[in-house]
């Protein structure tokens, strides 16, 4: 697709209830970035695919967060049991390569708004 | 100590003068750095790449980038109230992009 896609934009849950969020890469990126974003403050990093490969998930701040990409495109993730902690947005992003040298540019996607009442 | 860190600001300048963003990083093998801007409620958008030291112009932004002393910043020449947002430091950590809290400049017709 021309540009990142996640969806829903806007979730209300309630607390307890699981949640998916889906992002939808840029067509033939090859790494894909999950952030959680609270009101105020920077993108902080949840976890990293390379491909269908989850490189990195030390972000995720707990058990209850889980995220897959298992054919090495769309993402999912999926968050157990809400707490009011876990409303923020929540971004995708992707890039083409993830060799982490010059043109790795990520994009984001608009993102997710959850609000966990 | 945070990998990225940021004066968060508020900065505020007057339309017409020089903005300066500051971002310090902590990972020695750090290759790539990025500045974003974000409009309240929106995403991220990139407006600067630098990968080796100096300066990079890019119209009204440079971008500077000190590896020795770990440190980019953002100059913003004649700024414009179009300008005011939160400006992102990101630093790409052997693949990973971890993002600074972002400062929040204003700038006054």
């Amino acid at each position: 697709g021309a540009g990142v896609s996640q969806s829903p934009r806007y979730k209300v849950a309630k607390r307890g209830q699981d949640v998916a969020l889906r992002c939808d890469p840029i067509s033939g990126h090859v790494s894909l970035f999950w952030y959680q974003q609270a009101l105020g403050q920077g993108p902080e990093f949840l976890t990293y695919f390379q491909n269908e490969a989850q490189l990195d998930k030390s972000g995720l701040p707990s058990d209850r967060f889980f995220a897959e990409r298992p054919e090495g495109s769309v993402s999912t993730l999926k968050i157990q049991r809400t707490q009011q902690e876990d409303s923020a947005v929540y971004l995708c992003a992707s890039s083409l390569d993830g060799t982490g040298f010059a043109g790795n540019t990520i994009y984001f996607g608009e993102g997710s708004w959850l609000t966990v009442v | 100590q945070k990998e990225v860190e940021q004066n968060s600001g508020p900065l505020s300048v007057p339309e017409g003068a020089i903005a300066s963003l500051n971002c310090t990083y902590s990972d020695r093998v750090s290759q790539s750095f990025f500045w974003y801007r974000q409009y309240s409620g929106k995403s991220p958008e990139l407006i600067m790449s630098i990968y080796s030291n100096g300066d990079k112009e890019d119209g009204r932004f440079t971008a500077q980038l000190n590896k020795a002393s770990q440190y980019v910043s953002l100059l913003i020449r004649d700024s414009q109230p179009s300008d005011s947002a939160t400006y992102l430091c990101a630093v790409n950590i052997e693949g990973d992009m971890r993002f600074g809290a972002g400062t929040r400049l204003t700038v006054k017709p």
